[in-house]
């Protein structure tokens, strides 16, 4: 099957300094990829749509200018969390959806644990 | 996107199958039902999914009513690495569009 990884998978920050994501499709072509945010004992929650080559798309209330997101190659799209605060503590994961894959189907990928002291 | 209705959490004994409803009454014409699952500190899992006909994969088995507005997700022998959050999603596919999760329902097989 496909494969999404992340990286890193936890990582411990200050308040105040930025911290990027990275999202890699192994096998595949991923002409879309997803960003989603994770609270503990929550749902997933949708920050934003990155297709290759474009800007990417932000859900009501997540702050573009905090989250930033890049969707460089067809296989990484990256999420930097600039001037983390504890608040911003939170599991992140990325899905990425295959251009030659059976219709409709999202690979997520393992998420990352950001916690910010 | 329709929205989906689960029951919050439910229990199963190993080795019995797990039937995993969800309601989806809204959901148009175009819409397919998917089945994701989420265990713990991991990211979601495709299991499955279906327009208007009953599915069987080597994972579980979805079962869609003819109005299809509700479906059941079977897992025919539950084990206990399937304890984990299961999510009932409509969408249509092939679109690009986002997947929206709901609350899921939280799974817990018993020994």
């Amino acid at each position: 099957g496909a494969v999404v990884s992340q990286h890193p998978s936890w990582v411990i920050c200050k308040s105040g300094t930025s911290v990027k994501i990275e999202c890699r499709s192994l096998d595949f072509q991923a002409t879309t990829m997803f960003w989603y945010r994770q609270f503990p004992k929550q749902s997933l929650m949708l920050m934003a749509t990155s297709n290759e080559g474009s800007k990417a798309t932000y859900e009501q209330g997540v702050e573009k200018d905090k989250f930033l997101i890049n969707h460089a190659s067809l296989t990484l799209s990256t999420l930097t969390v600039t001037s983390a605060h504890p608040e911003d503590s939170s599991f992140y994961i990325c899905s990425a959806r295959a251009r030659d894959r059976k219709r409709g189907e999202q690979y997520f990928g393992p998420g990352t644990r950001l916690t910010v002291t | 996107d329709a929205k989906t209705t689960q029951p919050p959490s439910m229990d199963c004994a190993e080795g019995r199958a797990a039937n995993l409803p969800c309601n989806h009454s809204t959901i148009s014409g175009n819409e397919y039902v998917y089945w994701y699952r989420q265990i713990h500190s991991q990211g979601p899992q495709y299991i499955i999914h279906g327009l208007k006909n009953n599915e069987t994969n080597e994972m579980a088995s979805l079962i869609i009513t003819e109005d299809r507005k509700s479906s059941t997700l079977i897992l025919p022998h539950a084990t206990l690495r399937d304890t984990a959050v299961y999510y009932c999603i409509v969408r249509v596919a092939n679109t690009g569009n986002q997947f929206y999760f709901g609350t899921g329902t939280s799974l817990t097989v018993i020994p």
